[in-house]
């Protein structure tokens, strides 16, 4: 079936540092993938997306590339900032008829410290 | 453009209550689709409407059930409530494949306590 994976948190960091977040996915086809940004109390806010393979998606200093070989989305930005803590949802869209259901990980906390 | 709006915020409701929870889609979008958040997870797929007709339905009981209106705003309707239906409920409209598109964008969310 299909299903997204990533990399247990809490994740703390210091503020400027580099931050990796791991999502791997398991789908037939080729479904589009996306990140989600969960700040506390607040509903899903769209980060980033791709639509096919070595696409990449950017979006307020945040990168990911579409790896097919890998099955891999995984989230990157190079200078974390303390407005960046919230949790983080990697996502798959299973595309039928005319629409297409997300997947979602567990999401992956992020905590950035001054 | 106006977002993805939601009402109530919280409810609180006692085991067994019938609730209803209410979606406005964004600008321009015909699909709305619902998910379960519970405390610490995933959101999960509850089920998705397209102009109007129910289109797809995750793993969940028909106690839960919805509506979409000829203006494409939605319902969510959950009978018989169980302490395992607290939650966080999103809402989140797109445009189907109508637009070419299929980038979900969400609410910001009803709080459902069941006591």
């Amino acid at each position: 079936g299909n299903s997204v994976t990533q990399m247990e948190g809490p994740v703390t960091l210091s503020e400027e540092a580099f931050l990796t977040i791991n999502c791997t996915y398991t789908a037939t086809g080729y479904p589009s993938l996306f990140w989600y940004v969960q700040y506390p109390g607040e509903g899903l806010q769209l980060l980033l997306k791709a639509t096919k393979a070595d696409d990449k998606g950017s979006n307020k200093g945040f990168e990911a590339t579409y790896r097919k070989e890998t099955t891999s989305f995984h989230l990157e930005k190079g200078s974390v900032q303390v407005s960046d803590s919230a949790v983080y949802f990697c996502a798959l869209s299973k595309i039928y008829n005319q629409g297409g259901k997300l997947i979602f990980g567990q999401g992956t906390e992020l905590s950035v410290k001054p | 453009e106006t977002g993805v709006t939601q009402s109530p915020t919280h409810l609180i409701k006692t085991r067994g209550q019938q609730v209803t929870l209410r979606c406005s889609s964004q600008s321009g979008h015909n699909t709305v689709s619902w998910y379960q958040q519970a405390l610490g997870q995933g959101p999960q797929f509850i089920f998705q409407y397209y102009r109007e007709e129910e289109n797809g339905r995750g793993n969940f009981p028909p106690r839960f059930s919805g509506l979409q209106f000829p203006n494409y705003s939605s319902e969510l309707n959950v009978n018989a409530l169980e302490l395992d239906d607290s939650a966080l409920y999103l809402c989140a409209s797109s445009r189907g494949l109508d637009g070419g598109m299929d980038t979900q964008y969400f609410g910001p969310g009803t709080r459902l306590t069941v006591l």
